[in-house]
């Protein structure tokens, strides 16, 4: 079965600092596409990046950017020098038929 | 302004009401989806409808019954739930399905609480 594991439950860092999110997925899938969604207070997911499967290439926008390993099925993303602004929940998603499998969550807090 | 708008946010319901949840996508895409988030569990796909016909049915308890009516318009009815029913219902649409490589945008969310 398809699975997503983000294994950190909850970081703090204090702002300017740079923090990682972990995820790793599991899939028989050749084909498959993964997702980073941001939930902030107000309950919204925001869509941040898709990748599919056969796409390693790293990508970077802004502050952020996305690790995609194959050989280690992990899908990281990496926020440079934190803000407040970005504190709230963060999901990795992978495709499974017409589903997205989530992931359950990383709760990030940025303190002034 | 959000593509998907979801009304209301917020419903306090009792356990014998009957009670509806609405969403409208101003996207013009072809599928629509309905998500549980509960606390403490991962998201939950509830439906999944693809040009106006159910096509995903995650074993979801009759209590809670969708209606699509168009492509840009979804509906939850809710009936008789419980309180462990209690969660942010998510409604979400994509340009077609997800198997297709599509993202799923998602709605602001109905906070639902039953009493």
């Amino acid at each position: 079965a398809q699975k997503v594991t983000q294994a950190q439950t909850e970081i703090s860092v204090v702002e300017k600092e740079d923090v990682t999110l972990d995820c790793v997925y599991e899939t028989r899938d050749t084909t498959y596409y993964l997702f980073w969604y941001k939930q902030p207070p107000s309950g919204e997911l925001v869509f941040l990046i898709r990748r599919n499967s056969f796409d390693e290439q790293n990508e970077i926008s802004g502050r952020y950017s996305w690790n995609f390993q194959k050989s280690t099925s992990s899908f990281n993303f990496t926020i440079t020098a934190s803000q407040v602004v970005d504190s709230a929940v963060y999901f990795c998603a992978l495709s499974e038929g017409d589903k997205l499998i989530f992931g359950t969550g990383t709760r990030l807090q940025v303190f002034p | 302004e959000t593509g998907v708008t979801q009304t209301p946010r917020h419903l306090v319901m009792g356990m014998t009401n009957k009670k509806s949840l609405k969403c409208e996508q101003h996207l013009g895409h072809n599928a629509m989806y309905w998500y549980k988030q509960s606390a403490k569990k991962p998201l939950e796909l509830m439906f999944v409808y693809s040009l106006e016909e159910r096509v995903e049915n995650n074993s979801v308890p009759s209590r809670f019954s969708p209606e699509c009516p168009n492509s840009s318009h979804l509906f939850l009815h809710l009936h008789t739930l419980q309180p462990e029913d209690s969660a942010l219902y998510l409604c979400a649409s994509s340009q077609d399905r997800v198997g297709s490589g599509n993202t799923i945008y998602f709605g602001e969310g109905s906070w639902l609480t039953v009493v």
